[in-house]
């Protein structure tokens, strides 16, 4: 069976660091694409990254780049997320989610998303 | 960034009713288009891939269509596990977008 285990929810004060992760197994973890998805309370899905595990390509939404890193460790199937400095404002739901890797006029895009994890509650607060 | 707007935003109806949501690109996205199911609590659920190809395992009822900027959620017969809020993302750029979402309630 596919699978995308995220790691358990956090509780984290501002100004903390947090790397929580995204382990795949039942497919081959370097050839799709693992994205992040952000819902705040309340609210609706964000995009926030994507990384390929089979090379590392790592790209970001123009409103995360520079928020959040992104990596992978294929040894392990598992991919991160990571934060040096939590605000208030991240705390939220990410969910991470695999995706097939599209060939394009020599780069690659991600398609659909078509596993998704079940979400790792991300609390910040003094 | 390419914005994806939808339409309405919530949506009441009744249990057989047809159903449809409105996804719309800034710019065209080709047939670059999915949906998604989200249940409260839940991750989302792909539904829909490529505008209108009908993932694995999710019921015929529900359809799509559309390419270039306009492209259409279909449920033919609401029923009651449909009861939830749908996002279309497109994924033609370098980078993908999300809609704001459509909540679909009991009427």
């Amino acid at each position: 069976e596919v699978q995308l285990v995220q790691s358990g929810a956090e509780v984290k004060k501002p100004g903390e660091s947090l790397k929580i992760s995204c382990k795949g197994s039942g497919y081959s973890f370097t050839t799709y694409w693992i994205g992040w998805v952000r819902q705040m309370p309340g609210k609706g899905l964000e995009w926030m990254g994507i990384i390929y595990p089979g090379d590392s390509d790592t790209r970001y939404s123009p409103s995360f780049q520079g928020q959040v890193t992104i990596s992978a460790d294929k040894s392990i199937s598992t991919a991160y997320l990571q934060w040096s400095s939590l605000k208030a404002s991240d705390t939220a739901m990410y969910y991470c989610a695999r995706g097939p890797r599209r060939a394009v006029w020599g780069s690659y895009r991600c398609d659909h998303m078509d596993v998704w994890g079940k979400g790792t509650t991300v609390t910040v607060s003094s | 960034d390419i914005q994806m707007t939808q339409s309405p935003s919530t949506l009441s109806a009744s249990v057989g009713d047809r159903v449809t949501i409105t996804c719309r690109a800034s710019q065209s996205i080709s047939s670059w288009l999915a949906w998604y199911q989200q249940k409260p609590g839940k991750a989302p659920k792909l539904l829909i891939y490529m505008a209108s190809s009908l993932e694995s395992g999710v019921p015929s009822r529900f359809s799509g269509s559309g390419s270039g900027t306009e492209f259409t959620l279909t449920i033919s017969s609401l029923q009651p596990d449909d009861f939830a809020t749908y996002y279309c993302q497109q994924y033609n750029s370098y980078t993908s977008t999300f809609g704001q979402g459509t909540k679909v309630e009991i009427k």
